[in-house]
């Protein structure tokens, strides 16, 4: 059983340009959440996505978007990207009735 | 914002003794879960314990919950050189479902051969 997969591992982008990150949850899982995590810092919660609708976001601008489609899988973009949009990128899955988020392993993303 | 604290910011111990990391937040919660990162890769759940539990134990792993400090511990014994990384305490306001996660600052824990 695979767990919660992201790609692509690391990405480098230059000022100005969009990007997108990609999310597979575990298998059975019906929730994704998306998370920022600057250098040095904990991870800092972007948006949830369930049944294919955004269910809560964080303070983030809307630059910042994502969508979830039909197989649960997600993407996070970010248009217009900021040098302070680099970070590593997490996304987690759940089931909207557990209690528990799993965590892929992230896209580092750089913006130069 | 990050929701809260935890202490020590790094700490180092020698491999076999125990580690102690806490955690302070400043919301009432729901659920309460420490999280393990190691080099910047990806969150690994350890423990989850519910606002109306006090201690919970998984194999080497002891966690505390006090909520009229807002405070938790999180116990590692008989540490091994594969302890050594970040971690994470997160809350959650869950009531209807699972809602998103508030980290602290995490604990940077080394592990002395």
């Amino acid at each position: 059983d695979a767990g919660v997969t992201q790609s692509p591992t690391h990405l480098i982008k230059t000022r100005g340009q969009q990007v997108t990150l990609r999310c597979s949850p575990k298998s059975g899982h019906d929730t994704v959440s998306w998370y920022q995590q600057a250098l040095g810092q904990g991870p800092q919660f972007i948006f949830q996505y369930y049944e294919e609708e955004e269910r809560q976001r964080g303070n983030f601008p809307d630059r910042f978007s994502g969508h979830q489609f039909p197989n649960y899988s997600s993407e996070l973009n970010v248009n217009a990207l900021l040098l302070g949009d680099s970070a590593l990128y997490l996304c987690a899955s759940s089931l909207l009735r557990g209690s528990s988020q799993f965590f892929g392993p992230g896209t580092r993303l750089t913006v130069l | 914002s990050q929701q809260g604290e935890e202490d020590p910011q790094a700490l180092s111990i020698q491999e076999g003794e125990n580690a102690t990391m806490n955690c302070s937040y400043k919301t009432s919660i729901n659920n309460l879960q420490w999280y393990r990162q190691n080099s910047g890769r990806g969150l690994v759940h350890l423990i989850l314990i519910r606002s109306n539990e006090r201690e919970k134990h998984s194999g080497r792993l002891r966690v505390t919950l006090d909520t009229s400090k807002k405070s938790s511990s999180l116990l590692i014994t008989a540490s091994r050189a594969a302890d050594t990384a970040s971690y994470f305490c997160a809350t959650d306001h869950a009531n209807f479902g699972n809602e998103k996660l508030t980290f602290g600052t995490g604990t940077r824990l080394t592990i002395i051969p």
